[in-house]
């Protein structure tokens, strides 16, 4: 699985976007991206994935660069309950028979302030 | 609610005992793993298991022993706990036919002492 670099910490005031980076230059054809949090004490939760266009759901926006290098996952309306942090994860889909673990990295820390 | 359970939420330990982590899911996913947190770093994989009846070993597998004897229950042994065993475990379930998200529990908090 590809690597990922994140930055270690990030703050986001309540009700506004936060943006937070990944890079995975090492990213290969099909390799899918994926976004877990865990906030405090609790287990890491999925936000979102995605392979190669944009993704957006109810909890999250995913944009990957055009050469899917890096990706951004985008919190339109950040809460202070979005507070946690957020692991970019790059990894192919499962090849039959095998469970694919991911690999968790440092993260960033997402605080949102009010 | 469908999910994913471990058990106990926390545990005390003596060095030297033996230990068994509960989880069962209830999904009917394939795939479990074990998962320790440690402070200061991320998510290490101890062991995985693909189906019922197969088992395989992760990042960081020595010291636990794991059974997966059906699809909703994977418990994880510690034979002879240390005290660098202490640390936050994390069970997880995929399917991994879809190659979708892994659902995790909420963890159990080992103290060996």
């Amino acid at each position: 699985d590809a690597k990922t670099t994140q930055p270690p910490s990030m703050d986001c005031a309540e009700g506004r976007a936060a943006n937070l980076p990944c890079n995975h230059s090492t990213i290969s054809g099909n390799e899918y991206v994926y976004w877990y949090r865990q906030i405090h004490s609790q287990g890491p939760q999925y936000i979102i994935h995605g392979l190669k266009n944009n993704e957006t759901n109810e909890m999250a926006s995913l944009i990957i660069t055009e050469d899917r290098k890096s990706s951004t996952l985008i919190l339109p309306h950040a809460t202070l309950r979005d507070t946690a942090v957020y692991y970019c994860i790059v990894r192919s889909l499962m090849v039959s028979g095998s469970a694919r673990q991911l690999t968790f990295g440092s993260g960033t820390q997402l605080t949102v302030l009010p | 609610i469908a999910g994913i359970t471990q058990a106990p939420t926390s545990q005390i330990l003596a060095a030297g005992r033996r230990m068994t982590l509960r989880c069962t899911q209830d999904m009917r996913h394939n795939a479990m793993y074990w998962y320790r947190q440690d402070l200061g770093l991320g998510l290490r994989l101890i062991h995985y298991s693909n189906t019922a009846g197969t088992t395989g070993k992760g990042e960081v597998p020595d010291g636990y022993s794991v059974s997966r004897a059906n699809t909703d229950d994977f418990p994880l042994t510690l034979a002879s706990a240390v005290p660098s065993q202490t640390s936050v475990y994390f069970c997880a379930s995929s399917d991994s036919s879809k190659g979708t998200e892994a659902f995790f529990g909420q963890g159990t908090r080992l103290t060996v002492v």
